[in-house]
């Protein structure tokens, strides 16, 4: 079983849409998750954490079920620039004291005009 | 922009030959991580490295290794390359050891393809 699964998607809405993808982990040891948005063929970027229960940043809203090792994201009024994959991330020590960042496969997502 | 930068930005290799990343961080980080990614799975950790010393590796077969300078920038170096090498290459700066998710910023990587 990997670390973090994700909705393998790909997740086609139309514009104004809300739109949810899911996130399970199997480290019970992770205290915070992530998730990061990646635009085809760039770098990944930051776009929230979940420390607690949840946290919510305009039309993003994150949620995280600690009993049942879920993470979720809901995006709600999609828009076109929203377009891209979605990552699911949980942290974990390495070998050694590294804290890497245990990625999962992405959810794609397309906001259709 | 993060301030990470990365060279070269594409490079194609042919099997068995060894390749070397360049990876320049955000200033004032001490911390760098390499990831590999495969089309179409999300990042994988390779190591990190802390003020010049391998701080921490994922499963990754010896052929990887890595250097940090004094100024804290990074080498990642493949050699033998496979094809299952092709892949964006990315290194990540933060500031400490905790390299939390948030603190770490990532580069816009190096694509590789092994022919």
């Amino acid at each position: 079983r990997k670390e973090v699964e994700q909705d393998p998607g790909p997740f086609n809405v139309p514009e104004g849409a809300t739109v949810a993808f899911n996130c399970t982990y199997s480290n019970s040891a992770s205290q915070s998750f992530f998730w990061y948005r990646q635009d085809c063929r760039k770098e990944p970027k930051l776009l929230m954490s979940v420390y607690s229960s949840g946290n919510e940043d305009g039309r993003f809203t994150a949620q995280l079920n600690r009993a049942s090792q879920y993470i979720s994201l809901l995006i709600r009024d999609s828009k076109l620039s929203d377009s891209a994959t979605y990552l699911c991330v949980a942290p974990r020590l390495s070998s050694g004291s590294a804290r890497q960042l245990t990625f999962g496969s992405g959810t794609q997502l397309t906001v259709l005009p | 922009e993060t301030g990470v930068t990365q060279s070269p930005t594409h490079l194609i290799k042919t099997r068995g030959q060894q390749v070397t990343l360049r990876c320049s961080s955000q200033s004032g980080h001490n911390t760098v991580s390499w990831y590999q990614q495969a089309l179409g799975q999300g990042p994988q950790f390779i190591f990190q490295y802390y003020r010049e010393e391998e701080n921490g590796r994922g499963n990754f077969p010896p052929r990887f290794s890595g250097l940090q300078f004094p100024n804290y920038s990074s080498e990642l170096n493949v050699n033998a390359l496979e094809l299952d090498d092709s892949a964006l290459y990315l290194c990540a700066s933060s500031h400490s050891l905790s390299g939390g998710a948030g603190t770490q910023y990532f580069g816009p990587g190096t694509r590789l393809t092994v022919l």
